[in-house]
């Protein structure tokens, strides 16, 4: 099994609510990522988890809040979020932290209303 | 000056041509590249990895690595029009260490046009 699947595909929340992002890997990765990108930018990187430990966090802001129960899953929990949010958030998985063969989701594409 | 610079593009080249795409980085402690492609509305996919100066082919495909003009270029080989697509150059770079640091750096990208 080579993919990384993120549920949901698509999310519209109100700047009040509380949503998680699900993001879940079967290739036995040791790291795992969360990126968001904007249209016709790059993806920005978020937040990057090793062995299950937090490694990385780009100076997110903490109404972005990560969590990774397990080697496979990674969830992103939502709240009090603000239009410019608004963007396709992509999880990838690579061997390592230090590995730049990244395997991408589908990604979530959010609206924040 | 941005760490990875590429051209934006659009770059139209007909079908069955030879599409370049080129990619420069600033830090000399650079120490792994990347091309990822991405379609319109779908996520990046790696597509090629180079770690060492020279060439690396692989199919249609072939990376080519200067790091001492801090260079790497993507050539595709008869270009099909499945082919269009945004292509994103990326870097990982040493720490101080000389291992490297867990942050893939993207340059802006360049979109691919393949015109039959």
């Amino acid at each position: 099994d080579t993919e990384v699947t993120q549920t949901p595909k698509h999310l519209v929340m109100g700047m009040t609510n509380k949503k998680s992002l699900k993001c879940e890997q079967h290739m036995g990765h040791r790291a795992m990522y969360w990126y968001k990108q904007k249209a016709k930018k790059p993806p920005e990187l978020m937040f990057v988890y090793s062995y299950e430990k937090l490694s990385i966090n780009e100076s997110v802001p903490s109404r972005f809040s990560p969590e990774c129960p397990n080697s496979s899953l990674l969830n992103l929990h939502l709240h009090a979020l603000q239009p410019e949010d608004s963007a396709l958030y992509l999880c990838a998985s690579s061997q390592g932290e230090r590995d730049g063969e990244q395997f991408f989701g589908p990604g979530t594409r959010l609206t924040v209303l | 000056q941005k760490e990875v610079e590429q051209n934006s593009g659009p770059l139209s080249v007909p079908e069955g041509a030879i599409a370049s795409l080129n990619c420069t980085y600033s830090d000399r402690v650079s120490q792994s590249f990347f091309w990822y492609r991405q379609y319109s509305g779908k996520s990046p996919e790696l597509i090629m990895s180079i770690y060492s100066n020279g060439d690396k082919e692989d199919g249609r495909f072939t990376a080519q690595l200067n790091k001492a003009s801090q260079y790497v270029s993507l050539l595709i080989r008869d270009s099909q029009p499945s082919d269009s697509a945004t292509y994103l150059c990326a870097v990982i770079r040493a720490n101080a260490g000389g291992t490297s640091y867990g942050k893939l750096t993207f340059g802006q990208g360049t979109i691919l046009t393949v015109h039959p």
